[in-house]
């Protein structure tokens, strides 16, 4: 079935300092990657997302690019601050039509320090 | 636009009451819905989801169960609570506010305790 795989958290930086968070999936066909964010005591955000091999997702300075050579999707961002800690949940759905479940990491707890 | 309303935010309950969470989605119609759940400090878990009125596939067997009266309306319910239920409860629509391509949208989400 299909699955995804993110790093283990929680990671922890200084601000301004450089984010990856790894993700990667297995999945028949060619799903739709996204990141959600989820901020304490809330629901989940999402903060991006990429329906196609090669397209980049991107918001609020966040990146992830859509590889389908590597299955990964790869959460990025320049310059973190202190507002980004949450926790960073990857996850895929196996089609662009109806009634597909969404399947997610385990998500990665994100610290950001001044 | 749409919207996706949960309630109640938090609720904590005795072990072996019942149960009833409510979702509904605003703005769009025959909307596919989510039930999941998140424990502490771990992810995400599919619990329920469903297609259209009265159409409810569940994915873990368990002791919740959910129906869907109306075509935006989806509830979360359980005759009697375990402590093994708490934990946090959020429910989704398939879709983004604006129709703004395609993705989920996450209620709140309620916050269960089981005492």
């Amino acid at each position: 079935g299909d699955s995804v795989t993110q790093m283990e958290g929680p990671v922890t930086l200084s601000e301004e300092a450089f984010l990856t968070i790894n993700c990667t999936y297995t999945a028949t066909g060619y799903p739709s990657l996204f990141w959600y964010v989820q901020y304490p005591g809330e629901g989940l955000q999402l903060l991006l997302k990429a329906t196609k091999a090669d397209d980049k997702g991107s918001n609020k300075g966040f990146e992830a690019t859509y590889r389908k050579e590597t299955t990964s999707f790869h959460l990025e961002k320049g310059s973190v601050q202190v507002s980004d800690s949450a926790v960073y949940f990857c996850a895929l759905s196996p089609f662009t039509g109806g009634g597909n479940k969404l399947t997610f990491g385990t998500g990665t707890q994100l610290k950001v320090e001044l | 636009s749409q919207t996706i309303h949960q309630w109640p935010a938090t609720l904590v309950q005795p072990v072996g009451s019942p149960l009833s969470l409510e979702c509904t989605v605003e703005g769009t119609s025959n909307p596919n819905l989510y039930w999941y759940r998140q424990a502490a400090g771990r992810g995400l878990q599919l619990l329920f989801y469903s297609v259209g009125i009265g159409q409810i596939s569940s994915e873990v067997p368990q002791n919740l169960s959910a129906s869907r009266p109306q075509d935006r309306q989806f509830i979360l319910s359980s005759k009697k609570l375990l402590l093994s239920d708490s934990g946090f409860y959020l429910c989704a629509w398939e879709g983004l506010p604006g129709g703004s391509g395609y993705g989920y949208t996450f209620g709140s989400g309620t916050r269960l305790t089981v005492v």
